[in-house]
């Protein structure tokens, strides 16, 4: 079964923090997205990366980093959390040549 | 011009009857195109794809596209309470396949 796994369901921050964000998969796929949802704004993608090492800035990088050092790992780095990175954040993962992507649970950060 | 534009909502229809929900994109290099349903409190979930002109079918969903018009929709026929979520559309753009949403739209189906 279609396995993406993010190491937190819920996360409360303080403002100034370093924060990781960590994404599994477990279907070889070469793509992963990190993308935050917030009410009446949708789904906004911050970041994607296209296979280890590589990545390509989505609609909202500002203020975030990612990491892919393994095909399988996917990491969003809040390098200093604000207030208004306060969201929910979804990990996905996508064979290239399919596109579609399998989603992960999501992780509700707060950030106070 | 946003990449990817759907009507705005929420939309209402009673049971049993056809919801249509409609997308437009900007990229006319894209190929490939999703929806995605997600119900309150959960991760989205895709439900149809379409890769070439017309329409296709699966079950009480048909997903329509038109490159030239750069459009695309999507057919709930017979609708459910149990249909009753946001569905988001979702093309794939550039070489990477990069995956980028619509903002959804809210579907309510009244009992």
């Amino acid at each position: 079964d279609v396995k993406v796994t993010q190491s937190s369901r819920y996360l409360v921050k303080r403002t100034g923090e370093k924060v990781f964000l960590e994404c599994v998969q477990d279907m070889d796929h070469e793509n992963m997205f990190w993308y935050r949802q917030d009410p009446g704004l949708g789904l906004r993608l911050i970041y994607f990366s296209y296979d280890v090492k590589m990545k390509e800035k989505g609609d909202i990088p500002e203020g975030y980093s990612v990491s892919r050092e393994k095909k399988e790992r996917f990491s969003l780095i809040l390098e200093s959390a604000s207030t208004n990175q306060t969201s929910m954040y979804l990990c996905a993962s996508s064979l290239r040549d399919r596109g579609f992507a399998f989603f992960g649970q999501g992780t509700r950060l707060t950030v106070v | 011009q946003k990449e990817v534009e759907q009507n705005s909502g929420p939309l209402s229809v009673p049971e049993g009857a056809i919801a249509s929900l409609n997308c437009t994109y900007s990229d006319r290099g894209s190929q490939s195109f999703f929806w995605y349903r997600q119900y309150s409190g959960k991760s989205p979930e895709l439900i149809m794809s379409i890769y070439s002109n017309g329409d296709k079918e699966d079950g009480r969903f048909t997903a329509q596209l038109n490159k030239a018009s750069q459009y695309v929709s999507l057919l709930i026929r017979d609708s459910q309470p149990s249909d009753s979520a946001t569905y988001l559309c979702a093309p794939i753009t550039g070489a990477n396949s990069k995956l980028t949403f619509g903002k959804g739209i809210t579907l309510s189906v009244r009992p």
